[in-house]
């Protein structure tokens, strides 16, 4: 059973910069499992934020930004804001056509 | 714009069966794959169930393979998830998205549907 891993908290003041993390279990995150990352505010539908390790979807701002750290992948938010508090989910394709989705990252910003 | 407007959530009895639909517009359906991502109240997000643009792949979660069926009518615009046997576990927001390029992501979302299994 293959789980993938998010921190389930993390705390950020307003400027400032976060990196939240997406492993696995056992292995390491490569870009072979297609890493995306989701925003999702409470009462609403996620939205799609990284996709293909680091590509950002149409209308996310540059302060969110993908990448591969160490065996993991990572969303950095750079300059956060208010409004970036929100649970984040990423995603690994695991061949077969399945999917894993992370437990998912509560932000806080304060 | 790309619009999916999920549809067929409902209270059903355990060991019952319901029908979700999701219609779709804004892009070229049969050229994409989809898929139905899930989400109980208060938990993560969990991938139901994928099929390929032209219907003829199809994948399933562990712990819905066997009960559910995933099927598209690319004539009109429209996914579709039969749920059999249902469980209590199985409540939950059900969400169309469809699939990038590649379907490598997740690309947009519906709004969702609420499904609540209990007696």
């Amino acid at each position: 059973q293959t789980v993938v891993t998010q921190e389930p908290s993390f705390s950020v003041s307003p400027g400032g910069t976060v990196t939240l993390t997406c492993g696995l279990s056992s292995g390491s995150v490569s870009t072979s499992y297609y890493p995306s990352w989701y925003q999702q505010t409470p009462g609403q539908a996620p939205r799609t934020l990284i996709y293909n390790t680091n590509t950002r979807s149409s209308g996310v701002p540059d302060r969110f930004s993908g990448s591969i750290v160490g065996n993991k992948a990572a969303l950095t938010i750079t300059g956060a804001q208010a409004d970036d508090e929100s649970d984040y989910y990423c995603v690994l394709h695991m061949g077969s056509g399945s999917w894993v989705f992370g437990g998912g990252t509560k932000l806080t910003v304060l | 714009e790309v619009q999916l407007l999920e549809s067929g959530g409902d209270l059903v009895q355990p060991g019952g069966s319901l029908r979700l639909s999701c219609a779709a517009s804004g892009f070229t359906f049969s050229s994409c794959a989809m898929n139905w991502v899930r989400q109980a109240p208060g938990k993560g997000l969990e991938w139901v169930s994928t099929i390929g643009g032209s219907g003829a792949v199809t994948y399933y979660a562990d712990s819905v393979k066997g009960r559910f069926t995933i099927s598209r009518d690319n004539s009109k615009n429209t996914l579709f998830l039969q749920m059999n046997s249902l469980r209590a576990e199985d409540t939950a927001i059900y969400y169309c998205t469809k699939g990038g390029p590649h379907a490598t992501y997740f690309d947009c979302w519906g709004q969702g549907t609420l499904v609540t299994v209990s007696s």
